[in-house]
């Protein structure tokens, strides 16, 4: 089965710390994505890469960069912390070797910035 | 970008009930999923429907898909209390990530 994991589940950080959030996963996926997820909003795509040292934007890039050095680990960093990064954030992996758009989700890592 | 809506935004019903939720979008697609997720979890994976499919089944799920009204049903039968999560269709996918809608929460009530 597909394993992705999470550092953290619940995470509490000040205004303006960076913040550094990471996502592994053990099935040698080329595709990996950020969201996050708020209520009454959904799921939102933060960035996404398609490849080692590769990234793209998501929908809602601002205030976030991320960080693929290594194919099977993913990180999203929030270079300074801000009450409006309070959120549910969920990191998916996929392969489109496997003839699928099928993605496979961490727990998530809740944040709360105080 | 595509985006999925699901409807109804809440639904509680009996346990053996069956249970129908619906998802618009508004472009076209190739596939569309559906996923499921427990209180305070990530999310999992349920079904994924082709644009070239009509109807599919997992288990206690049914999925329909009519690419001419652009929109998408899951049926859950015989529903239990571990059902109780909130579900979400997704468009989309490959290397540009999925798109999700806001979600329907499904309680099963005892």
């Amino acid at each position: 089965d597909v394993k992705v994991t999470q550092s953290s589940r619940y995470l509490v950080k000040r205004t303006g710390e960076k913040v550094f959030l990471e996502c592994v996963q053990d099935m040698d996926h080329e595709n990996m994505f950020w969201y996050r997820q708020d209520p009454g909003l959904g799921l939102r795509l933060i960035y996404f890469s398609y490849d080692v040292k590769m990234k793209e934007k998501g929908d809602i890039p601002e205030g976030y960069s991320v960080s693929r050095e290594k194919k099977e680990r993913f990180s999203l960093i929030l270079e300074s912390a801000s009450t409006n990064q309070t959120s549910m954030y969920l990191c998916a992996s996929s392969s489109e070797l496997a003839g699928t758009d099928t993605q496979y989700f961490g727990p998530g890592t809740r944040l709360t910035v105080l | 970008s595509q985006q999925g809506e699901e409807d109804p935004q809440a639904l509680s019903i009996q346990e053996g009930e069956n249970a129908t939720m619906n998802c618009s979008y508004k472009t076209s697609i190739n596939n569309l999923q559906w996923y499921r997720q427990n209180s305070g979890r990530g999310l999992v994976h349920l079904i994924l429907i082709r644009s070239n499919e009509r109807e599919k089944h997992s288990g206690r799920l049914r999925v329909t898909l009519d690419t001419s009204k652009k929109s998408s049903s899951l049926l859950i039968t015989a529903s239990r209390a571990a059902d109780t999560a909130s579900y979400f269709c997704a468009t989309g996918g490959g290397a540009d990530g999925l798109t999700f809608g806001k979600g329907t929460h499904l309680i099963i009530q005892p």
